[in-house]
């Protein structure tokens, strides 16, 4: 199947500082790709969709100040956390589909851990 | 917001013995998918079933799919216990045009040896 890779796997950071987060495609181009987060126990909820060549489009709740979304490429998105605050504190997916069919299924990224101190 | 609820939230069972999960959720869907991830780890793809699908194999899983309650089940047979790990459902609804998955609140599966 399609290959989602994701970097840093795991970052510890003090309160304040800005954080980026990495997803490519491998061996696909994602026109479209959607980041996720994940608090400890709890099911994964989407942030953002991430769009090749535009804005990205927010869910409600979600502060685009603050999770600075840029899809740069047909292959690679970033997350920034900026000005991170223990609260930040989760699991971060990224995920992304090869084409636009609609029983064409999402590949994710092995996710990024962020803890802030 | 999470269209899909799981039950139940928590299954213990022994080895050998199957497992079933429960996926309930609101809106019209394209196809709907089954996830597992161990703790703290990514997701793995399990099986994508869709809309016009009633059930479907693959290896020890089995999952159906009744559109007209809204509901979908997983059921792992011979369990084993690196079957441990929790199982979420996400759908791909049809009524927006974002194309993002809608994930189940997850079934947290533990397998005794």
């Amino acid at each position: 199947g399609a290959v989602v890779s994701q970097h840093p796997s795991r970052v510890i950071c003090k309160s304040g500082t800005s954080v980026k987060i990495e997803c490519r495609s491998l061996d696909f181009q994602a026109t479209t790709m959607f980041w996720y987060r994940q608090f400890p126990k709890q099911s994964l909820m989407l942030m953002a969709t991430s769009n090749e060549g535009s804005k990205a489009t927010y869910e409600q709740g979600v502060e685009k100040d603050k999770f600075l979304i840029n899809h740069a490429s047909l292959t690679l998105s970033t997350l920034t956390v900026t000005s991170a605050h223990p609260e930040d504190s989760s699991f971060y997916i990224c995920s992304a589909r090869p084409g636009q069919g609609v029983y064409n299924e999402q590949f994710f990224g092995p996710g990024t851990r962020l803890t802030v101190l | 917001s999470q269209q899909g609820e799981e039950d139940p939230q928590a299954l213990s069972i022994q080895e050998g013995e199957n497992a079933t999960m429960n996926c309930s959720y609101k809106t019209s869907i394209n196809n709907l998918q089954w996830y597992r991830q161990n703790s703290g780890r990514g997701l793995v793809h399990l099986i994508l079933i869709r809309s016009n699908e009633r059930e479907k194999h693959s290896g020890r899983l089995r999952v159906t799919l009744d559109t007209s309650k809204k509901s979908s089940s997983l059921l792992i047979t011979a369990s084993r216990a690196a079957d441990t790990a929790s199982y979420f459902c996400a759908t791909d609804a049809s009524d927006t045009g974002r194309r993002a998955l809608t994930f189940g609140s997850g079934t947290r599966l533990q397998v005794q040896p």
